[in-house]
This record gives structure tokens, sequence and C-alpha cells, in this order.
């Protein structure tokens, strides 16, 4: 099976722009989440979806939004970048029905630079 | 709320050296429990996981066993090599809300 794939994997943008990042997750998961991983702050979680639904979300403002498509395919989006949004964005997935037990597979990541 | 404390980095070994890596949890339920591992300019991969207490978890020579008495998730390998070189991360998955709470990751380096 192929694994969860990302694209861009890296993206330059200037502050005030915005920014969409997708996500395809493994050939049979319903479930993709989304997190933020900076030098500062750690992997923090953004949001989870499931069946074009997003079913939980983290401590990020509103200029983070997401959405999946009806083949599971997510993309986020962040408006009106900022210094502090450069970051690795991680999308993983999961089949979604499991609950606690499941593992969430991880995509490589896309690098994304405000200047 | 959910949480997970993993010990201070970087840590330098020698190869055929003993890792441990200590990481205790909070949580409010039974969390599940995992090591995710990630190379430098990779995504995260799964190592490791035990889903309820006194599980032992294992994957390439690592190992990890639940201890719910101590909220901990201790992972361990005998005889690191050159290519175990990484960030290591301990996390937990709580309230069946799909999300995963890392702990600051640990980087390991190992030296021939």
């Amino acid at each position: 099976k192929a694994g969860v794939t990302q694209t861009p994997r890296y993206l330059i943008k200037t502050r005030g722009q915005q920014v969409t990042l997708s996500c395809s997750p493994i050939s049979g998961h319903r479930s993709v989440s989304w997190y933020q991983q900076t030098p500062g702050q750690g992997l923090q979680f953004l949001f989870e979806y499931f069946s074009e639904t997003q079913r939980n979300k983290g401590n990020f403002p509103g200029r983070f939004s997401g959405r999946q498509f009806s083949n599971s395919r997510s993309e986020m989006n962040v408006s009106t970048l900022e210094l502090g949004d450069s970051a690795l964005y991680l999308c993983a997935s999961s089949p979604g029905t499991s609950g606690i037990q499941e593992t969430q597979y991880f995509g490589p990541g896309t690098r994304l630079l405000v200047l | 709320g959910d949480s997970v404390t993993q010990m201070e980095g970087p840590v330098t070994l020698s190869e055929e050296a003993f890792l441990t890596i200590n990481c205790t949890y909070t949580a409010t339920g039974y969390p599940s429990l995992f090591w995710y591992v990630q190379y430098p300019g990779e995504g995260l991969q799964l190592l490791l996981k035990a889903t309820k207490a006194d599980d032992k978890g294992s994957n390439k020579g690592f190992e990890a066993t639940y201890r719910k008495e101590t909220t901990s998730f201790h992972l361990e390998k005998g005889s690191v090599q050159v290519s175990d070189s990484a960030v290591y991360f301990c996390a937990l998955s709580d309230r069946h809300d799909y999300k995963l709470s890392f702990g600051a990751g640990t980087t390991v380096t190992v030296r021939a």
C-alpha cells in the first residue's frame, strides 16, 4: 500500500499571503489529522477529519482551516500568514473507527517558510 | 488534560551502548501509548505501541512496557547502531478523539 503523501514538500510564502497544503491518506483510511511541528512548541494537533466532517479541533486561531473530500483527501489552509506559522506541517491517516488503539500513519510533511 | 513528559536530550552514545529514554504520562482515562521516530528531513514513523497495562511493544530491537502504576512507557534498546540516530517521540491517545499528544522529543546521536 502506498503511504500518506503530502504536497508540496516545501513552500516559501510572505507574510499576509495564504497557503493550501494537501494530504492523500493511505487507501481505505477515512480519518485524516493535521499537526504542526516547530522547534519551540513541538508537535501540536490542528484538527481531525472523518468522512468529510471535522470531528476534533486543536487550539489554533481561525486562520487555520481544513476540509476533507469524499475520497478522504484533505487540505488545510492558512490565511494571512504570520512569521510564526513557519513550521513542518504533518498529516496523518488512520481507519478512523477503532478509537484510541488506532495507529496514525504520518506523511513526510510540508515545510512552510514564511518570510 | 493529557500530557507526556520525556527525558531531556540530546543523548549521545557509542555504538553497541544501551539506550533508555524515559517517558511518563498524565491522562484521564486508559490511553494507548506510542513511540514514534523521526529521521532527518522525514515525517514520523511508528516504532512501537501498547494499548493496555503491562503490554510490551517491540520492534527493531526496541522495547517499551506500559506501566500503569508508574504511568510510564520507557523506551529501551540493548545495543544501538549509528542508524538509530534520530528524534524519538513518546505519544498517547486518549478519549477516543483521534488526537495524539506528544512529548517534546529526544534527539539521539549514536557515534561509531
